[in-house]
């Protein structure tokens, strides 16, 4: 599986748009970039993914680039309850366990 | 929509005692799996089901058992709770065992063991 680098924390004003980057330049062509959440004492919650082309929900959006090495999220009016941390995550489509990789993700506090 | 549903949400344990963790999920999705997450770790995969009838290990499976009876339940055994299995425990569900990755997590079950 690719291995994912994101920054450890990001601080975002209220109201404004939160850029969360991820760093995957080992990603293989039949993986996909997720993206999931964790709020502080909850489970994760899925947000979004993409193989390639940039996808949109009612969310947030993801950016993917061209040569698929790395991505953004982005998180379009952030509030204060999308403080969080913020998981990178890829895997193929197809993948023995349905196991998702968790790694140190960013943490984000949007501030007033 | 319950969705996945894990009890009890909190639980103290003295060393060698045993438990059982509930997850039960509402959605008839066919796999489901456990993780745990230590402070300032990731959550990793204790063990998953991809059906009734068919459990496997994950990347941390000692010191716990699973069975899959039913579709809707995914129950996680101690069997001689250690100071080490202390954690927060969240159990995990999707349709299916292939298709896009998109899990559905319960709110966790947080375990102290004395």
């Amino acid at each position: 599986d690719a291995k994912t680098t994101q920054p450890p924390s990001m601080d975002c004003a209220e109201g404004r748009a939160a850029n969360l980057p991820c760093n995957h330049s080992t990603i293989s062509g039949n993986e996909y970039v997720y993206w999931y959440r964790q709020i502080h004492s909850q489970g994760p919650q899925y947000i979004i993914h993409g193989l390639k082309n940039n996808e949109t929900n009612e969310m947030a959006s993801l950016i993917i680039t061209e040569d698929r090495k790395s991505s953004t999220l982005i998180l379009p009016h952030a509030t204060l309850r999308d403080t969080a941390v913020y998981y990178c995550i890829v895997r193929a489509l197809y993948n023995q366990g349905g196991k998702l990789i968790f790694g140190q993700g960013t943490e984000l506090s949007v501030k007033p | 929509n319950a969705g996945v549903t894990q009890t009890p949400k909190f639980q103290v344990l003295k060393t060698g005692q045993s438990m059982t963790l509930q997850c039960a999920q509402d959605m008839n999705h066919e796999y489901m799996s456990w993780y745990r997450q230590d402070p300032g770790m990731g959550l990793r995969l204790i063990h998953y089901s991809v059906g009734a009838g068919i459990t496997d290990q994950g990347e941390v499976p000692n010191g716990y058992n699973v069975s899959r009876s039913t579709t809707e339940d995914f129950p996680l055994r101690l069997l001689s709770a250690a100071p080490s299995q202390t954690s927060v425990y969240f159990c995990a569900s999707k349709p299916t065992s292939g298709g896009a990755n998109i899990q559905y997590f319960g709110a966790g079950t947080r375990l102290s063991v004395l």
